[in-house]
């Protein structure tokens, strides 16, 4: 089936600098980029999505790019908090589907004091 | 606002035993999903359902069968547990609106399976 890549799986950064993640995804008929993330124990939660009629969204400390033409997007954490340190899942449409996600594999961000 | 429960929260098996997993969402949602969590892996579609009684498969639904019994309740069934296997089972719904207009996913706080 369909692939979404997340990399890195691991990503350490210093507190108060930025954080990246990136995505490509393989469907070119995805049309909705969700981001969703789950600390430790508990259940993902949606934090961030853009739709393919944007390139670039930002809530508050979160901006997410997508480049429809590259099948890339991307998760950009400005100015890192102890509180950023979770598990980061991004996710696209499949296509041929109105319900499905295709999940990428997760990205463990650690925010070094 | 509403939440989703999952029972049981931990649940032990045997090899080649049927294990049944519920989940019950308050939200009013049309849309519900379950999902298999693997360590470093990202979420794998089991099985969703857009309204009640209704049942599509996901890209992982061999081994499991679920049911839509009403809006609110949807259960998994792992028909033959495996030896060693280890997973995290997650519920979530949706308002289920699809097409352009996808919905936020609201996960449940997830059954840890482990078969013995």
């Amino acid at each position: 089936g369909e692939q979404v890549e997340q990399l890195p799986s691991i990503l350490r950064v210093q507190e108060g600098s930025s954080a990246s993640i990136n995505c490509s995804y393989e469907d070119s008929a995805s049309n909705y980029f969700p981001w969703y993330k789950q600390e430790p124990g508990e259940n993902p939660k949606l934090i961030i999505d853009i739709r393919s009629n944007m390139e670039r969204k930002q809530i508050q400390e979160l901006i997410v790019l997508l480049d429809k033409k590259a099948k890339r997007f991307s998760l950009h954490i400005t100015d890192t908090q102890p509180g950023d340190s979770a598990m980061y899942f991004c996710a696209a449409s499949a296509g041929d589907s109105n319900y499905q996600l295709i999940w990428g594999s997760g990205t463990k961000l650690i925010i070094k004091p | 606002g509403g939440i989703i429960t999952q029972t049981p929260k931990f649940l032990i098996g045997q090899e080649g035993q049927k294990l049944t997993l519920k989940c019950q969402q308050n939200f009013n949602h049309d849309t519900m999903y379950w999902y298999r969590q693997d360590s470093g892996k990202g979420l794998r579609l089991i099985y969703y359902s857009i309204t009640e009684n209704d049942l599509q498969k996901g890209d992982l639904s061999e081994g499991y069968d679920a049911s839509r019994e009403k809006k609110s309740s949807f259960s998994l069934t792992v028909t033959s547990a495996q030896k060693n296997e280890m997973a995290v089972f997650l519920c979530a719904s949706s308002i289920g609106t699809g097409g352009y207009n996808y919905a936020e996913q609201f996960f449940g706080p997830g059954t840890r399976l482990t078969v013995l």
